[in-house]
This record gives structure tokens, sequence and C-alpha cells, in this order.
């Protein structure tokens, strides 16, 4: 059974650069079948998609936030990490890391999610 | 980007109605349509996808259908675990972009 944990700080100050990483358990990144995303969720609202990488290193990203999110992988680890720079109140949510089936793109496997506040 | 909008946002229903969830996608999306149901406080979890097929492990209750715009999500006996957010998400393109969501209250 796959699962996915992210990790990191709960805490993040206004204009600095929120770090989070996702480990994957019970199957491996490198299988070519899958893409590795990251989507969020503020308090009481709807899911927005972030963006996600595939096992070569190729990325997608929303282009509402694609000046400030860089989304990278280690095989070697079976983690992958998102950073998003110069955060604003505006980017506390919860975040969830969560695979996707590459031939047809449905979310079959989400972590349990980590909040994330920005605040001085 | 493409805009999905579900429609009601909110509804009330009882134990062993059937309920009936719509989303419209902003253009052409062929089946490539997911469904998911949210609980507070979890994740998400997939239902449907490719628009009509039953995710591993969900009871057969929950049925999808539709394609090119036009999309459906049908409880035909809903139960007190199926009071929750649903949403749907296109996998046609990036960026993915959900439903704002449907919350089905108990009556």
């Amino acid at each position: 059974q796959v699962q996915l944990q992210e990790s990191g700080p709960g805490l993040v100050k206004p204009s600095q650069t929120l770090s989070l990483t996702c480990t994957v358990s019970g199957g491996s990144i490198s299988s070519g079948n899958y893409y590795w995303n990251w989507i969020r969720q503020p308090a009481g609202k709807g899911l927005e998609w972030i963006g996600r990488i595939y096992t070569s290193g190729i990325t997608n990203y929303n282009p509402s936030l694609k000046s400030r999110v860089t989304i990278s992988i280690d095989t070697s680890k079976n983690q992958f990490t998102l950073n998003l720079s110069s955060v604003t109140v505006a980017d506390t949510a919860v975040y969830y890391c969560v695979r996707d089936v590459a031939v047809s793109g449905q979310f079959d496997y989400w972590g349990q999610g980590t909040l994330v506040t920005v605040s001085s | 980007d493409i805009q999905m909008t579900q429609s009601p946002s909110s509804l009330s229903a009882s134990v062993g109605d059937r309920v009936t969830i719509t989303c419209r996608a902003s253009q052409s999306i062929g089946s490539n349509l997911n469904w998911y149901q949210q609980k507070p406080g979890k994740a998400p979890t997939l239902l449907i996808y490719g628009a009509s097929s039953l995710q591993s492990g969900v009871p057969s209750s929950f049925s999808g259908s539709g394609s090119g715009t036009d999309f459906t999500l049908t409880i035909s006996s809903l139960q007190p675990e199926d009071f929750a957010t649903y949403y749907c998400q296109q996998s046609y393109i990036t960026p993915r972009t959900f439903g704002q969501g449907t919350k089905v209250e108990i009556k």
C-alpha cells in the first residue's frame, strides 16, 4: 500500500520560503507510471493544484504560482520537495502531497496533509 | 485555465435519498473528469475516474456519467458515511483544476 507523508515547518514568516518534503513508502517514486503533485487547501476553501514532477525531473506548475514555485525530486530517498518563495498570509493552507496516474491523471493517493501558517 | 463549476454548492438530504451533483467544464475535456470525497479534517479520496470508472474499494452506490463539458456524480442511496464534501477535477490539461465543492449535509 502506497503511503505519502508530508513534513516541514508548520509556521513560516512572511517573505520567507516555505519548504515541504513528501516521503513516499510502499512503492518507488522512480516508477514511470506516476506524477508527484502538491495541492493545497486554505481553511474552509477548495483545492488548488500547485504543480507536479515526473521521475525524470520534468515539472509542470500552476501559472498563478509559477514564479514562486520549485518542485524537486530525490529518487535515492524516495522523496519530492516543494519550495514556495516570498510567502504571504494568503499562502496559509493545508498542503497535500499527492500521486497521480500518468496515463489518466486521477489523484489516487494523498498524504494526510500538513498545515502551514504564514505569520510573523 | 479550464474552469470547473459544480452545482449545487450544498444540499440537504436524508439517509436513503438519491443524490445527484453536477459538474460543468468551461471547455470540452472528453472523459477526463474525476470525483473526490472529502470529510472534515481529512484528505480527499478518489471515488470516480475517467468520468465513470469506480475506484477500487468504493461502494457501487456511487456512479459517474458524462463527457465533453457536463458530468454527473450520483449516489443511489445516501448512507450516513456519505455526508461529506464532493469535488470534481479535470485531468485533461494542466493546470489541473477543481470544482468549488458540493457539501452534502443531513436533512
